[in-house]
């Protein structure tokens, strides 16, 4: 069985700092990661995703996450964060093989100006 | 191209009534998840459809029940509502399965009184 822990329930920053959202996971097998995010009143949208190859994975909008399996961690971080970025980020994992994906319990990222 | 609909968004029942939630994937999509999120347990897997089949559930009592139709929209039926299942009833598709990643829809928001 797989299990997401999101380290931080709420992450204040101000417009235009780094932020990192973090993420562990823990799964006896291989696993596919996800990171979403909901915007208030919307359904999860996929922001990125890990399969395999490359640790470090990047989204159209400037965020990127690294696979690191040794310490079965998959942050998403950005260098320069909008007002526009603030909303609810999921981490999800998966098992390769079966049907059914795991949500952590959500970061909220708060930007102020 | 159409995203994944979920009627109705909105939703208010008694307790003890029953409640029929729907969702239309996108075009293509053969598999159909279905999640519950509360503030309090986040998002919830509740039953994932693959071609008509279920492949998956989570640990939901016996009172959930879903299916998928040969078009691959997918319905969910809650019996005898509690207080408790006041949710958002998210709905996500995908391709063939998690690989893809899911798409969700916009989710429906279940009130029980």
């Amino acid at each position: 069985a797989q299990s997401v822990t999101q380290l931080d329930s709420q992450v204040p920053v101000f417009e235009e700092a780094p932020v990192e959202l973090r993420c562990n996971y823990s799964s006896s097998v291989s696993v596919y990661l996800f990171w979403y995010v909901q915007y208030p009143n919307q359904g999860l949208q996929l922001l990125l995703k890990y399969l395999s190859g490359s640790t470090l994975v990047e989204s159209i909008n400037g965020f990127e996450a690294e696979f690191n399996k040794s310490q079965t961690s998959f942050h998403l971080r950005k260098p320069s964060v909008h007002i526009s970025d603030t909303a609810e980020y999921f981490c999800a994992v998966s098992d390769t093989g079966g049907f059914k994906t795991i949500f952590g319990a959500g970061t909220r990222l708060f930007v102020k100006a | 191209k159409a995203g994944v609909t979920q009627t109705p968004r909105y939703l208010i029942k008694t307790r003890g009534q029953q409640v029929t939630l729907s969702c239309s994937p996108i075009s293509g999509h053969r598999s159909v998840s279905w999640y519950q999120q509360t503030p309090g347990q986040g998002l919830q897997f509740l039953f994932e459809y693959f071609s008509e089949t279920q492949r998956n559930k989570g640990n939901f009592p016996g009172r959930f029940s879903g299916r998928q139709f040969s078009n691959s929209r997918s319905e969910m039926n809650v019996s005898t509502l509690e207080l408790g299942d006041s949710a958002l009833y998210l709905c996500a598709s995908s391709l063939e399965g998690q690989f893809y990643g899911y798409t969700f829809g916009s989710g429906t928001r279940l009130t029980v009184v």
